[in-house]
């Protein structure tokens, strides 16, 4: 069975500043898909970032990037210069590929991540 | 990207009444669609996925005659809590993917209060 863990339970950034929240799986599938989710206090649920396990290169939104180390199964987001309204929830969630005949998702604990002024 | 929209996005109910929760995909039709449930400060616990034109597959542990799951359309999902109880209490959030395979998109979510 699939695992998503998120070793951080919380954490705080000033301002302007970067940080990193990390995600590993465990997975014994080669073809998947991977997740950050952020959930501010409205509790809506927001798509930051996807990743195909396929694609070698990190996928990129804006402040948002990832670091997809398949063979370590880590898979860790960067926000680059933080701003008051990235406090959030962040949620890493895995999903297999649609061939598996199944595709929800398996979530991570989430980190909550607090950005200082 | 796509929208799912929920209602109603706060409900309370006195214990033993049933409540009616709908989640609709406004800008795309999907077959289907899932249903969470999460407690505070918690991650989202996946109740069922829910099918069109079909039944509801429920995750272990999650009694399918206390949560009734209806997807009658390609653009409408909902999920009843029969005979309700304080324990019901929660905040119930759906999704539903573009596509087989595809990204969830996710309602604003539906607060349950059982008195």
């Amino acid at each position: 069975a699939q695992t998503v863990t998120q070793s951080q339970p919380e954490m705080s950034v000033q301002e302007a500043e970067t940080v990193t929240l990390s995600c590993t799986y465990d997975t014994s599938e080669s073809n998947y898909y991977l997740f950050w989710y952020k959930q501010p206090p409205s509790r809506q649920m927001i798509l930051v970032i996807r990743q195909e396990a396929y694609k070698q290169q990190n996928a990129t939104e804006n402040r948002f990037s990832v670091n997809f180390q398949k063979a370590a199964k880590s898979f860790s987001l960067k926000i680059s210069d933080s701003q008051l309204g990235d406090t959030a929830m962040y949620f890493c969630a895995f999903m297999k590929h649609a061939y598996s005949g199944t595709y929800k998702y398996i979530f991570g604990t989430g980190t909550r991540l607090k950005v200082l002024a | 990207g796509a929208v799912v929209s929920q209602h109603p996005s706060r409900v309370i109910c006195k214990s033993g009444t049933s409540v009616k929760i709908e989640c609709r995909s406004l800008d795309f039709q999907a077959t289907t669609m899932f249903w969470y449930r999460q407690f505070p400060k918690k991650s989202l616990m996946l109740m069922a996925t829910s099918n069109e034109g079909s039944k509801a597959t429920y995750e272990q542990g999650v009694e399918k005659d206390k949560f009734l799951i209806n997807h009658a359309s390609l653009t409408l999902s909902t999920l009843t809590v029969t005979s309700a109880h304080p324990e019901d209490s929660s905040f119930y959030i759906c999704s539903a993917p573009t596509g087989v395979g595809e990204t969830q998109y996710f309602g604003p979510g539906t607060r349950l209060l059982v008195l």
